[in-house]
């Protein structure tokens, strides 16, 4: 898992409750990213962040915000309106410059709506 | 269409045995590929990468293949031990509008 992590490792929700998922990385890394998994489907890209103070959404964005105030933090929230929001949520950062761009994950949030 | 593939969807072999997992992908431009390795419940964590002038790479008892020419790479591991129980996801890189293109796993099972 490097250096990053993600609180917490379980979270409970009600429906129509936002929620925020915490991602930190001491990596020194520029870029951040959000990506959800569901069973049977590859990783899909929410939000990522190229440098603090700027974000873009991803594949599925809707439903979801973020905000990158420090190089450090990119939290996550899901909001009231992403209609299926059960699932394992993956925080990553990048290294490198130009096509390399490997990732590194946190440990990731398994999320549930109760 | 961008996509990655990957076969078999599941398998499971016994401790100390190879096997080799595949993946065919149509993704252009290719940039890289690169195999990561995720443990249930857990972050997925990198293999290798390859660039496309790359045929071959090695880290530990995993090998990876890569012929641009056919676009297929294969993932071999070596000597199985029961913490290679994880699913193993391709992902290949498209150059153009910067995107990783996830496959959707091999899932492995090391049994004693």
């Amino acid at each position: 898992d490097g250096g990053i992590t993600q609180s917490p490792k379980y979270l409970f929700r009600k429906e129509g409750q936002n929620v925020t998922l915490s991602c930190e990385q001491n990596l020194n890394h520029d870029a951040m990213y959000w990506y959800r998994q569901d069973p049977g489907q590859g990783l899909r890209l929410i939000y990522y962040s190229q440098i603090v103070n700027d974000f873009q959404k991803g594949d599925i964005a809707e439903g979801y915000s973020v905000s990158r105030e420090k190089k450090e933090s990119f939290p996550l929230t899901v909001t009231s309106a992403q209609k299926n929001p059960t699932a394992f949520y993956l925080c990553a950062s990048r290294t490198g410059q130009g096509n390399y761009n490997e990732q590194f994950f946190g440990p990731g949030t398994r999320l549930t709506v109760l | 269409k961008n996509q990655v593939e990957q076969s078999p969807q599941s398998l499971i072999i016994l401790e100390g045995k190879n096997c080799t997992l595949q993946c065919n992908y149509t993704v252009s431009p290719f940039s890289n590929l690169r195999w990561y390795k995720q443990d249930t419940g857990r972050g997925p964590v990198s293999l290798t990468i390859m660039t496309f002038s790359e045929n071959t790479k090695s880290n530990g008892r995993y090998t990876a293949t890569l012929d641009a020419d056919t676009k297929q790479s294969s993932l071999h591991i070596t000597a199985s031990q029961l913490s290679d129980s994880a699913s193993y996801i391709c992902v290949v890189y498209a150059g153009n509008n910067r995107k990783l293109i996830w496959g959707l796993g091999t899932s492995l099972a090391v049994n004693p």
